[in-house]
């Protein structure tokens, strides 16, 4: 079955603590990207990947760090939380470029006291 | 703000009735996508309508895009209750970066 698998699904941490949310896709999609959904604010991205080693920064990107070392995962790294980034965050691929349908997984909700 | 805007932001309506919502733009685009998302999981996409077409449907939704005035519409015909959701459109901004509405959250009361 075509997924995006997100890991962990929900995830209550303390600042300062380093995490890093798992993202995976088995599409073999080009275009990775991740979002966080705060209420009133709809999606924002944070980061997006063309490909492999390709990574750039999407409108939100303070604080968090992302890696594309292989082309079906794409990790989101919080290297010091804060409570501002508790959040609801989606990561979503899709074939090549970023205005083609984009799949999303099935959300990580992160509460950072 | 560079995301879209989207209006209104709630709206309630009776089984079998009909939903527009409507979403506004600023830069020219190659084409606007709506998603939907219903509570809390992951956005799931419903149409693509590219800058060169005025209109397409897909089942009971129909999308229209006004490239002149930068809007585009999402019509839902005879409303279900599996309906109730909230929905987004997006578009690309500058390279690859891809932006979403704030979103219409749909009510569709039994």
């Amino acid at each position: 079955e075509a997924q995006v698998t997100q890991n962990p699904r929900y995830l209550i941490t303390v600042t300062g603590k380093k995490l890093t949310v798992t993202c995976s896709q088995n599409m073999n999609h080009e275009y990775m990207s991740w979002y966080r959904q705060d209420p009133g604010l709809g999606l924002r991205q944070i980061y997006y990947s063309m490909n492999v080693e390709v990574t750039d920064k999407g409108d939100v990107p303070e604080g968090y760090k992302v890696s594309r070392k292989e082309k079906r995962n794409f990790p989101l790294i919080l290297e010091s939380p804060s409570p501002n980034q508790t959040s609801l965050y989606f990561c979503a691929s899709s074939n090549w470029w970023a205005d083609n349908e984009q799949f999303f997984g099935p959300g990580t909700r992160l509460t950072v006291l | 703000s560079q995301q879209g805007e989207e209006d209104p932001q709630a709206l309630s309506i009776q089984e079998g009735e009909n939903a527009t919502m409507n979403c506004s733009y600023k830069t020219s685009i190659n084409n606007l996508q709506w998603y939907r998302q219903n509570s809390g999981r992951g956005l799931v996409h419903l149409i693509l309508i590219r800058s060169n077409e005025r209109e397409k449907h897909s089942g009971r939704l129909r999308v229209t895009l006004d490239t002149s005035k930068k809007s585009s519409s999402l019509l839902i015909t005879a409303s279900r209750a599996a309906d109730t959701a909230s929905y987004f459109c997006a578009r690309i901004q500058g390279a690859q970066k891809l932006v979403f509405g704030q979103g219409t959250r749909l009510t569709i009361n039994p």
